[in-house]
């Protein structure tokens, strides 16, 4: 069973500062995507990274894709109340059909 | 350009009652996939169908659960006799192919 770890599970910071999301795995994965959710909202798609070593950039977010494919990190650089949410990772399943395996989620809440 | 539409956004239903929700794939998408998320958890997978067939349900409970997505007109999740512990945010979410997934904005049930 691929499983996909987050942390923090809660960041908590003011609006200004930097933070960084963790999403790790002992499996590999053939890609990794991110998701933010805001309450009462399904997940909405930010990004997909596909190669090791990859990273992406979303206007203040960077995300990066880890060398062996196993681990990726979300970073929001001067973080503004807009980015409050639920931060989710998923990988796709390396069974036929594609579903995909979520992390537990990292709630972000920017203080004005 | 509609996005992934679900309904009804919130359902209450009384125990032991049937659960009928709704997902409208985005246009041109033919792979639909529900997810259950439970207070404070991460998304789990259910299942994943194609139009008239069900490819993978491996994450649907073997009783009272069902699924289908007819030739025409929306995919159903059912869930029969309905027990507080089903409720849950159910998110349909569908894709071109095996690529990424497009979240619609979930069905909340409440069981009283």
């Amino acid at each position: 069973t691929q499983l996909l770890e987050q942390s923090p599970q809660f960041l908590s910071i003011q609006e200004g500062e930097n933070l960084t999301v963790y999403c790790n795995s002992s499996s590999v994965f053939s890609s990794l995507q991110w998701y933010r959710q805001e309450p009462g909202e399904g997940p909405v798609l930010l990004v997909t990274v596909v190669t090791g070593g990859e990273v992406k950039k979303l206007k203040r977010l960077t995300f990066q894709f880890g060398d062996a494919r196993k681990d990726s990190s979300l970073h929001i650089t001067a973080a503004q109340p807009g980015d409050t949410g639920l931060y989710l990772c998923a990988g796709p399943s390396k069974a036929a059909g594609n579903k995909l395996t979520f992390g537990g989620g990292t709630r972000v809440l920017v203080k004005p | 350009n509609a996005g992934v539409m679900q309904n009804p956004r919130h359902l209450v239903r009384r125990r032991g009652q049937e659960a009928r929700l709704r997902c409208s794939p985005m246009k041109g998408h033919s792979h639909v996939y529900w997810y259950r998320q439970l207070p404070e958890e991460g998304l789990k997978f259910m299942v994943y169908l194609q139009k008239e067939n069900i490819i993978d349900e491996s994450g649907m409970p073997k009783e009272r659960f069902s699924a289908e997505f007819p030739k025409e007109g929306p995919s159903i999740l059912r869930i029969q006799q309905v027990v507080r512990g089903d409720s849950a945010a159910y998110f349909c979410a569908s894709s071109l192919g095996w690529d990424e997934q497009y979240f619609g904005p979930g069905t909340r049930l409440t069981v009283t």
